[in-house]
């Protein structure tokens, strides 16, 4: 079965520092890939994704997100991030091979002191 | 009105009663899943449905039973709740693609505390 890396479980930045948050999973065939964010006290919330052509891929609040098939990697990043960016990043993968469903990452908690 | 609805929002509940949770969906998607979320561990998947006659379970089922009432309702059940349930519970639906829209719409959650 694929599994979801999420190596980073807590990050903590100031106001404007740039983020990156790493997600690699196992499956080596065919994937739809996904970022949810979970605001404090709400639920997930796609935040961006990725099913096909430009491996760059730029969702919602300045987030985008890179597909590095041959390091199996869809990292999250922002140039310059925001105290209202604080949340939990959930990174989730759907194989071809899952019967369409989607395998989720451990996230990572972020927490952008102002 | 929530795409995925959950009640209730918050509960609190004794060791060894039974309790139930709702979810009810107005997306008309096939699917719905129920997960627990606890800090540090993520979401992990407790049961799922295809549709009415088709449920499963997840990775974590010990402990819980589900019911797919109809398309639009997948409510869980703890039958004899324990301290170690103390979580938060989240409804998901989906397509049968798993990709359709946003992929899976989440519910709000239910933050259940078992004392």
């Amino acid at each position: 079965a694929q599994s979801v890396s999420q190596h980073n479980h807590h990050v903590i930045l100031s106001e404007a520092a740039s983020l990156e948050l790493g997600c690699n999973y196992s499956y080596g065939g065919t994937v739809n890939l996904f970022w949810y964010v979970q605001y404090p006290g709400q639920h997930l919330q796609l935040l961006l994704k990725y099913f096909s052509g430009d491996p760059l891929v730029k969702g919602i609040k300045g987030f985008e997100a890179e597909f590095i098939k041959s390091k199996f990697s869809f990292n999250l990043r922002k140039p310059s991030v925001q105290w209202s960016d604080t949340a939990e990043y959930f990174c989730a993968v759907k194989a071809d091979n899952a019967g369409n469903m989607l395998t989720f990452g451990g996230g990572t908690r972020l927490m952008v002191k102002p | 009105d929530a795409d995925v609805t959950q009640t209730p929002r918050n509960r609190i509940t004794k060791t060894g009663k039974r309790i139930m949770l709702e979810c009810s969906q107005t997306k008309g998607h096939d699917r719905m899943y129920w997960y627990r979320q606890d800090p540090g561990l993520g979401l992990r998947l407790i049961y799922y449905s295809f549709d009415v006659k088709d449920i499963n379970k997840g990775e974590i089922s010990d402990g819980y039973s589900v019911s797919r009432q109809a398309q639009a309702k997948f409510s869980l059940s703890l039958e004899s709740a324990i301290p170690n349930q103390t979580a938060l519970y989240f409804c998901a639906t989906s397509d049968r693609t798993g990709t359709g829209g946003d992929g899976y719409t989440f519910g709000s959650g239910t933050r259940l505390t078992v004392v």
